[in-house]
This record gives structure tokens, sequence and C-alpha cells, in this order.
């Protein structure tokens, strides 16, 4: 299996800050790699796919950049609802692997 | 607009199958990835596998010996059986489409999630 890591597990912003979250793939994922955000009690949502395209209805501040083995999600300018926790997803070999999180906090 | 809707008892018995059905409406489910996702509680994600109309099943080598995918399209639903059932697989468990359209490259649409125990 490919194993999925995200950086950190946890990060304090304030909103208005540019928040950026790293994900490292054990080994080349080309760039099957998409991001998801979860609230508290609800099911993932779908942000960015294939490393840097933007799901349809998904703010223009969330960007996803990479390829092979690193990643990053980027949020230009943190709002409140941006406070959650987000998910990498490799999708280039099964089984289809997730990183362990990164929840987002208010400073 | 695509909608999935997930529904089972809430409770297994350990050694017991687990059962789950997920209701798809605004959608054919005769086309696109059909996929189970579970997240035990405060834990992270796990894709247990999928169905898809024109290919069959495919699972997470670490559940295949125990999973079953399949769909009834007249009904337009998809179902997961997990099979001797311990409280390792108490999670919440969710349906998801994969997509874009032929593919499985990511899951676009989720259904709410339902919370399954296993004890006895």
């Amino acid at each position: 299996d490919i194993q999925m890591t995200q950086s950190p597990s946890s990060l304090s912003a304030s909103v208005g800050d540019r928040v950026t979250i790293t994900c490292r793939a054990s080994q080349s994922i080309s760039n099957y790699l998409n991001w998801y955000q979860q609230k508290p009690g609800k099911a993932p949502k779908l942000l960015i796919y294939t490393a840097s395209s933007l799901q349809s209805g998904v703010p223009s501040r969330f960007s996803g950049s990479g390829s092979g083995t690193d990643f990053t999600l980027t949020i230009s300018s943190l709002q409140p609802e941006d406070f959650a926790t987000y998910y990498c997803q490799q999708r280039y070999s099964t089984p289809q692997t997730f990183g362990p999180g990164t929840k987002v906090d208010i400073k | 607009q695509v909608h999935l809707q997930e529904s089972g008892p809430g409770l297994a018995k350990p050694s017991e199958t687990l059962s789950l059905t997920c209701t798809v409406s605004g959608g054919s489910i005769s086309s696109y990835y059909w996929n189970w996702i579970r997240q035990p509680p405060g834990e992270g994600l796990e894709w247990i596998g999928y169905f898809y109309y024109s290919g069959g099943a495919n699972y997470n080598p670490s559940l295949k010996s125990r999973v079953t995918i399949s769909v009834d399209t007249s009904k337009n639903q998809f179902s997961l059986k997990l099979s001797s059932v311990t409280a390792a697989d108490t999670a919440v468990y969710y349906c998801a489409r994969g997509g874009p359209y032929g593919y499985n490259i990511f899951l676009d649409y989720w259904g709410q999630g339902t919370l399954v125990t296993v004890s006895s």
C-alpha cells in the first residue's frame, strides 16, 4: 500500500492567514492526489482533485500543487468556515489511501 | 444534484455480518463507481471498496476476505456486507460516488455517514 503522511498534524491560525498543508506519498503517485475538507460530524468534501484542479463550487482561495511524492494544499486567506480537518488521498493505486489529516483550528 | 443516503442497523454483534445500503438519487447507478469508506471514531479514513457496473467490484486487500459490495439497479442502491465483525469495525460508514464519469479518480459526492457500533 502507498502510505500518505501529512504535516503538520494540527495548526492554529487566524482569520486572514495564509495556510499551507503538506502531504507526502511513500512512492511516486504522479498527480493522482486529492484533498478533502471534513467538519465535525460531517462527510468529507472534495476540494482539489488531481493535485491542482479546483472542484466546482469550491472557493478560489483553495489551491493545490505538487507531483510525484510531495504535494501542498494552500488556503490563501483563511475564513471562519475553513476551520476543519483536511485529508489528502492518493488514487494512483489500489487500495486508495488517505493521509492522517491536518486539523486547522482557531488561534 | 446527486444525493446519497446510507441506511442500516446502527448496532452489530461480534462475529455477525454488518449490512448497509446506500440509496442514490439524482443520477443513475448504472454508471460511475460507487464506493464505501469508513472512519473509526476520532480516526482517519479507510477505503473499503467499490462497485462499478461495467467492471464489478474491487476491495481493499486488508478487508477483501470479509467484504462484498453489490448493486441493485432496480432500486438505484448499492450495498455493503462486512462479515465476522469485531469491535475494530466500529466506525462511521460512508458511501460515495467515484468520478469523473467512467473513472474513480476522486470521491465527489458523499452520503452523510452512518455510525455502526459492534458490541454484544
